[in-house]
């Protein structure tokens, strides 16, 4: 089945305590994409990757690192995490980039920083 | 910054009515995309309209685009219970790596 998948489903953390949320496609999609979703401010992009090693900015990019090492693999990284980073965070990805293709999205990642 | 804004920000309507959201945007785009999340889960992607056309249609779902107003509307036949949810319109521009751009949504809830 094609899907994007991501872990955890669901994360309480403390302040500082280095995490990674992990994404992963089974499609062959060139482009991925991270989002994080807050009550009225709908998807904000984090970061976004055209292709393997190819990495770029978002809208809201500060406090989070990403790495594309291989085509499937997307992960987000929170070095020091801080409440204000408490959200919903989605994993997307498409066959390219660019031309705004249709994007597929994971389940979602509830993240709580106290 | 936000590309698309969607209106109304929250609909309720009775089983059977149709439902229309509207979605307007400020830059020139390549097509327009309207996506579906049902509470907490991710979004699945609807439609897909391009800049060069005025009208589509998926089943019960009906969207314009009227790139000279920079706005799109989606229309939702016969409503049923299972269709709430929060609709998002989601823009691609012509120029640029980013590939789409999400309004803040309209929350529809369906009253059986």
């Amino acid at each position: 089945e094609a899907q994007v998948t991501q872990n955890p489903r669901y994360l309480i953390t403390v302040t500082g305590k280095k995490l990674t949320v992990t994404c992963s496609q089974n499609m062959n999609h060139e482009y991925m994409s991270w989002y994080r979703q807050d009550p009225g401010l709908g998807l904000r992009q984090i970061y976004y990757s055209m292709n393997v090693e190819v990495t770029d900015k978002g809208d809201v990019p500060e406090g989070y690192k990403v790495s594309r090492k291989e085509k499937r693999n997307f992960p987000l990284i929170l070095e020091s995490p801080s409440p204000n980073q408490t959200s919903l965070y989605f994993c997307a990805s498409s066959l390219q980039g660019g031309r705004g293709n249709e994007q597929f999205f994971g389940p979602g990642t509830r993240l709580t920083v106290l | 910054s936000q590309q698309g804004e969607e209106d109304p920000q929250a609909l309720s309507i009775q089983e059977g009515e149709n439902a229309t959201m509207n979605c307007s945007y400020k830059t020139s785009i390549n097509n327009l995309q309207w996506y579906r999340q049902n509470s907490g889960r991710g979004l699945v992607h609807l439609i897909l309209i391009r800049s060069n056309e005025r009208e589509k249609h998926s089943g019960r779902l009906r969207v314009t685009l009227d790139t000279s107003k920079k706005s799109s509307s989606l229309l939702i036949t016969a409503s049923r219970a299972a269709d709430t949810a929060s609709y998002f319109c989601a823009t691609a521009m012509d120029t640029g790596r980013r590939a789409l751009t999400f309004g803040s949504g309209t929350r529809l809830q369906v009253q059986p």
